[in-house]
């Protein structure tokens, strides 16, 4: 079946440091590819998405680029901000009857230090 | 637009007995979706509704599981003789656009924890 496979955490930056968070999947067909955030005590929000290949999804400073030949969605940003510590969750979209199941990766813990 | 809103946000129950946890979905979202998280792990599916019709259903919700949406808005979540397995975060999340453009808002989560 689909899955995703996402970067072990914890990973542990300080602040204005290069993030990079590696995301690669296994799917039939040609899902559609998300980032979710998710800050301590809340639920998931949408960071990023992209729908079909080479396309790139940006948001609040952070991009993904959609890999068809590497099957890949790495998260990036250039600079980080304390602000930036939560859990980042890479998604695929699985169809089904109309509709889009989401296949989650584990999710990578990220904290940032001032 | 509020959100999709939860309640309640935490639950703790003994094993054996039933819990019921309710999801409102934002207004005129016609499609509704529950996922389970343990700690430690992403969200795994367990059920779509579109508009009141519940058209899909994970191996993961065994028949101690029951949800339903009775007029196409909110949605309950029942577990019936809980099991200290069940414990885990009951994540809601709604949508209105079909197809690759269909992004998933979620609510806060039900955090249950089964003693």
């Amino acid at each position: 079946g689909n899955s995703v496979t996402q970067m072990e955490g914890p990973v542990t930056l300080s602040e204005e440091a290069f993030l990079t968070i590696n995301c690669t999947y296994t799917a039939t067909g040609y899902p559609s590819l998300f980032w979710y955030v998710q800050y301590p005590g809340e639920g998931l929000q949408l960071l990023l998405k992209a729908t079909k290949a080479d396309d790139k999804g940006s948001n609040k400073g952070f991009e993904a680029t959609y890999r068809k030949e590497t099957t890949s969605f790495h998260l990036e940003k250039g600079s980080v901000q304390v602000s930036d510590s939560a859990v980042y969750f890479c998604a695929l979209s699985e169809s089904f009857q109309g509709a889009q199941k989401l296949v989650f990766g584990q999710g990578t813990r990220l904290t940032i230090n001032p | 637009d509020t959100g999709v809103s939860q309640d309640p946000r935490h639950k703790i129950t003994k094993r054996g007995q039933n819990v019921t946890f309710r999801c409102d979905p934002i207004s005129e979202h016609n499609r509704l979706y529950w996922y389970r998280q343990t700690l430690g792990q992403g969200p795994e599916f367990l059920t779509y509704f579109q508009n009141e019709a519940q058209l899909e259903k994970s191996r993961l919700l065994s028949d101690r599981f029951s949800a339903e949406r009775p007029k196409g808005s909110f949605s309950t979540l029942e577990i019936q003789r809980t099991e200290q397995g069940d414990s885990a975060m009951y994540l809601c999340a709604s949508s209105s656009t079909p197809g690759q453009e269909e992004t998933q808002y979620f609510g806060p989560g039900t955090r249950l924890l089964v003693l």
